[in-house]
């Protein structure tokens, strides 16, 4: 089965400073990783797919086999980052079924 | 621009109600999701469907059924309401196989509330 995990339920950072939100993936076969994002009084979006290898709002976020992992980062935060962050994976033929991970509060201070 | 729709923004019910909760889609995906969102556990996946009449149980199927008749519409149905069901509800959709890219597109949510 397919899981992921992000290990921080909160994140506080002042503004430019860099921001790194984790996300570990357990999945046996080659899987599809997201960040989603929520704002404030908004749906949930889809922020970059690492098929993409783009970078959204100066996000990247690069897919680390070795070590499972598929980590968010932005090296000069904004006040606007704050948000909901959610990693989500899709594994093989599952009609686009998505699992997401726990979630991440991001607040920039400014 | 896709809009996925749920009727009902905030809804309150007792105890041992029958609840239904809309969800319709304008972008003629063949995939939709029922997920509930809560502080701590993440979206965890109640349903989903990947046709019309066609339906899957997710991760947390327990004490919810769904109905798609029509391709646009997804709904959800908890038979008999229960405390631990309060939470907010988000349908989603998405193309099939074939021309699925992984992007889901989400309503603004439905915040069910059982006391």
């Amino acid at each position: 089965a397919q899981r992921v995990t992000q290990p921080e339920k909160l994140l506080s950072v002042f503004k430019g400073a860099p921001v790194e939100l984790k996300c570990n993936y357990s999945y046996s076969g080659s899987p599809e990783l997201f960040w989603y994002v929520q704002y404030s009084r908004q749906r949930l979006q889809l922020l970059l797919r690492h098929i993409s290898r783009e970078s959204i709002k100066g996000f990247t976020a690069d897919l680390n086999k070795g070590e499972t992992s598929f980590h968010l980062k932005k090296p000069f935060a904004q006040e606007e980052d704050s948000a909901m962050y959610y990693c989500a994976i899709a594994g093989g033929t599952s009609y686009g079924k998505l699992t997401f991970g726990q979630g991440t509060i991001l607040t920039v201070h400014p | 621009d896709v809009k996925v729709t749920q009727s009902s923004r905030y809804l309150v019910k007792r105890t041992g109600e029958k609840v239904f909760l809309e969800c319709v889609q304008d972008m003629d995906h063949e995939n939709m999701f029922w997920y509930r969102q809560d502080p701590g556990l993440g979206l965890r996946l109640i349903y989903f469907s990947y046709d019309v009449k066609m339906k899957e149980k997710g991760d947390i199927p327990e004490g919810y059924s769904v109905s798609r008749e029509k391709k646009e519409r997804f709904s959800l149905i908890l038979e008999s309401a229960s405390t631990n069901q309060t939470s907010m509800y988000l349908c989603a959709s998405s193309f099939g196989v074939g021309r699925n890219t992984g992007e889901l597109f989400f309503g603004e949510g439905s915040r069910l509330t059982v006391l």
